[in-house]
């Protein structure tokens, strides 16, 4: 089992407040992603990291922002949260090597934004 | 623009059946398709990930193949189990990372 860690598992804030949600692995992969995914919809790229100071945006517009100071951690934050950014955010990381190797996801965070 | 569709959309089948989900992509310059399967408000797990210069890839009961050159690859159960219900999701690596189709929502009826 891949271990990597996402927390909270769910949160329920209100809007105009500021959230971090948080990633992190132990498999030392050079390379992490955050996905969004609506009930019964799809997986969206939002971000992704291919190392250390290196960040890049998906093919989904997203109003949040990442960092990558550490190889182990990918936090995603919203200055301020809306309704519309009410969903699940799914993070992976996969192994340096092919360009987009296999990928390992966390269990999720569910976001609601009252 | 690389789009993933999977068909059905939904399945429903008894216990012991053998089954098959459909997955097909419309550039066939991909390094990698991925199997993942998800359970309800969790995360993805990999099932069977086919390089590009493969043709399938088996695991227990699943065999995932791969024809690149039509962009297509189905995902074979065999001797479902009520444990297998889930939502199958199909994901293609090239350029970009990973693009997801929609997902087949499986029913094992025991």
């Amino acid at each position: 089992e891949a271990d990597i860690y996402q927390t909270p598992r769910y949160l329920v804030i209100g809007t105009g407040k500021k959230i971090t949600l948080e990633c992190s692995q132990t498999m030392g992969h050079d390379k992490m992603y955050w996905y969004q995914q609506d009930p019964g919809m799809e997986l969206h790229l939002i971000h992704y990291s291919y190392g250390v100071n290196s960040t890049e945006k998906g093919d989904l517009s997203s109003e949040s922002t990442v960092s990558r100071i550490r190889t182990e951690h990918f936090p995603l934050t919203l200055e301020s949260a809306r309704p519309s950014h009410t969903s699940q955010y799914l993070c992976a990381s996969s192994p340096r090597g092919q360009p987009h190797n296999e990928q390992f996801f966390g269990p999720g965070t569910r976001l609601t934004v009252l | 623009k690389q789009e993933v569709t999977q068909i059905p959309a939904a399945l429903s089948v008894p216990e012991g059946e053998n089954l098959v989900l459909n997955c097909s992509f419309t550039d066939s310059a991909i390094y990698n398709l991925q199997w993942f399967r998800q359970d309800p408000g969790k995360g993805l797990t990999s099932l069977l990930l086919i390089q590009s210069s493969q043709r399938e890839q088996t695991s227990g009961r699943l065999n995932a193949s791969l024809d690149k050159s039509s962009g297509r690859s189905t995902l074979y159960i065999a001797a479902s189990q009520p444990g297998d219900s889930a939502t199958y999701l199909c994901a293609v690596s090239g350029n970009t990372p990973l693009v997801f189709g929609k997902g087949t929502r499986l029913s094992v009826i025991a």
